[in-house]
C-alpha cells in the first residue's frame, strides 16, 4: 500500500521556469491538500481539494494552480517560478472534509528555484 | 514548547526514559488536535488524535492529554527509543471566519540518545 506518492522528490528550476508537482493517493480519499514547508513557518496549506471537481484556495495560494485531475491524482503547477517558492512541497489526503480526521502525507518534494 | 523562531525547540532524553513534548494553541473554540511526528526528509506521519470533548487519549507507547482551561496539549512517550528521534508537532482545528482551519505548530525536536 503506497499511501500518498510526490514527484518528483527534489526539482531545480531557474527563475520563471515552469513545472507541475504530482501527486496520487491510493487510499480513496475525497479530500487532497498540498502544503509547503518553510524553516520556522510550520505547514502552510496552498490549495486544497474538498472533493473530486472541487478545488479552493489555502493560506499561501498565490503564484501556484492546481488541478483535481480525477479522485486519486491531485496536481500543483508553479507558472513562473520564483525564488521564494524554494520550499519542501508536501502533498496529503483525508478520508473526508471536516477537517477533523487525519492528514495522511506524502515524503515531499524539495524544491529550490535559483 | 512550540516557538516562533528558526530553531526549534529541542528535548534530548536518554533511550527508555519518558518524554514529554508540549503544545499551546491559542483558539478557545479549537476542537481538534492531532500530533504528527516527522523524520528527517520524510511527510509527517500520523500518531494520534484527541477531540475537545476528551482530556486523555491513549495509544501504543503514546498519551495525549488536553487541557482546555489553558489551552495546552501535551505528547507522552512511554520508553522513548532511538527511532523516536524526530521532530514532533501539533495541528488543531477551529473554525475561521466561515471555513475550518487546520492549523499546525513549529515542531519541538526529540532526540534520543542511546
Amino acid at each position: 500500500n503506497a499511501g500518498v506518492t510526490q514527484t518528483p522528490k527534489f526539482q531545480v528550476l531557474k527563475t520563471g521556469q515552469s513545472m507541475t508537482l504530482q501527486c496520487a493517493q491510493d487510499m480513496n480519499h475525497n479530500s487532497m491538500y498540498w502544503y509547503r514547508q518553510d524553516p520556522g513557518m510550520g505547514l502552510r496549506l496552498i490549495y486544497y481539494s474538498a472533493s473530486e471537481g472541487t478545488t479552493d484556495k489555502g493560506e499561501v495560494p498565490n503564484g501556484y494552480n492546481v488541478s483535481r485531475l480525477n479522485k486519486r491524482e491531485f496536481s500543483l503547477r508553479l507558472e513562473s517560478a520564483a525564488p521564494s517558492q524554494t520550499s519542501v512541497y508536501f502533498c496529503a489526503s483525508s478520508g473526508d472534509r471536516s477537517w477533523r480526521s487525519p492528514l495522511h502525507f506524502g515524503n515531499g518534494t524539495r524544491l529550490t528555484v535559483t | 514548547g512550540e516557538s516562533v523562531g528558526l530553531h526549534l525547540p529541542t528535548l534530548s532524553v536518554q533511550e527508555g526514559d519518558n518524554s514529554i513534548i508540549n503544545c499551546a494553541y491559542s483558539n478557545s473554540a479549537s476542537d481538534y488536535f492531532i500530533w504528527y511526528k516527522q523524520e528527517s526528509g520524510k511527510g509527517p506521519q500520523f500518531i494520534i488524535d484527541i477531540r475537545s470533548n476528551m482530556d486523555k487519549r491513549q495509544g501504543q507507547r503514546v498519551t495525549v492529554l488536553l487541557n482546555k482551561t489553558v489551552k495546552h496539549l501535551s505528547l507522552q512517550i512511554a520508553a522513548t527509543q532511538p527511532g523516536d528521534s524526530a521532530v514532533y508537532f501539533c495541528a488543531e482545528t477551529h473554525l475561521g471566519g466561515s471555513n475550518y482551519k487546520l492549523t499546525f505548530g513549529k515542531g519541538t525536536l526529540l532526540t534520543v540518545n542511546p
